[in-house]
């Protein structure tokens, strides 16, 4: 079974604090993806990667960056967080094949104050 | 930009009744086609996914892809009140996915 976790379920966070998710799967998977969703605009890509500190930007990419520095480890970073940025964060990896899924991790619901 | 268009509902059927969820997309490049179900605060999961024009069945579960039209739909038969959530419709191009925003869907007992 294919696995994908992410470092915590619930943040709380101030205005201006840099923030930092991260997102580990054990699938060996060449692609992963930070999503974001919102009540009434669905799950917008942020950035995805397809390989190892390769990173592309998607539809949502101002106010966020990304690290990947290991194959399995994808991180998602707040440099100064707002409150428009209150949303869940999800993130993704797949194997690479058009007809091969997303795997979706549990989702942090981000809070910033 | 592509565009991937679900109703948003709310769509309510009585238990034991058919659902029928729909999705058109824009990109006619669009390779692959995905149905995930989201509960409350979870995460999207994978129901089906159709590549090919026609239907494809599994369970009580039943997608249908129309190319030519450029439309993608999911069947729910024998609906069950724990079918109650949201459906995602997702097509790709590439290694990117494209999501709809979703049909809420309540099954009523």
């Amino acid at each position: 079974d294919v696995k994908v976790t992410q470092s915590s379920r619930y943040l709380v966070k101030r205005t201006g604090e840099k923030v930092f998710l991260e997102c580990v799967q054990d699938m060996d998977h060449e692609n992963m993806f930070w999503y974001r969703q919102d009540p009434g605009l669905g799950l917008r890509l942020i950035y995805f990667s397809y390989d190892v500190k390769m990173k592309e930007k998607g539809d949502i990419p101002e106010g966020y960056s990304v690290s990947r520095e290991k194959k399995e480890r994808f991180s998602l970073i707040l440099e100064s967080a707002s409150t428009n940025q209150t949303s869940m964060y999800l993130c993704a990896s797949r194997p690479p094949g058009n007809t091969d899924t997303q795997y979706f991790g549990p989702g942090t619901r981000l809070t910033v104050l | 930009q592509k565009e991937v268009e679900q109703n948003s509902g709310p769509l309510s059927v009585p238990e034991g009744a058919i659902a029928s969820l729909n999705c058109t997309y824009s990109d006619r490049g669009s390779q692959s086609f995905f149905w995930y179900r989201q509960y409350s605060g979870k995460s999207p999961e994978l129901i089906m996914f159709i590549y090919s024009n026609g239907d494809k069945e599994d369970g009580r579960f039943t997608a249908q892809l129309n190319k030519a039209s450029q439309y993608v739909s999911l069947l729910i038969r024998d609906s069950q009140p724990s079918d109650s959530a949201t459906y995602l419709c997702a097509v790709t191009a590439g290694n990117q996915f494209y999501f709809g925003t979703g049909t809420s869907l309540t099954v009523i007992p």
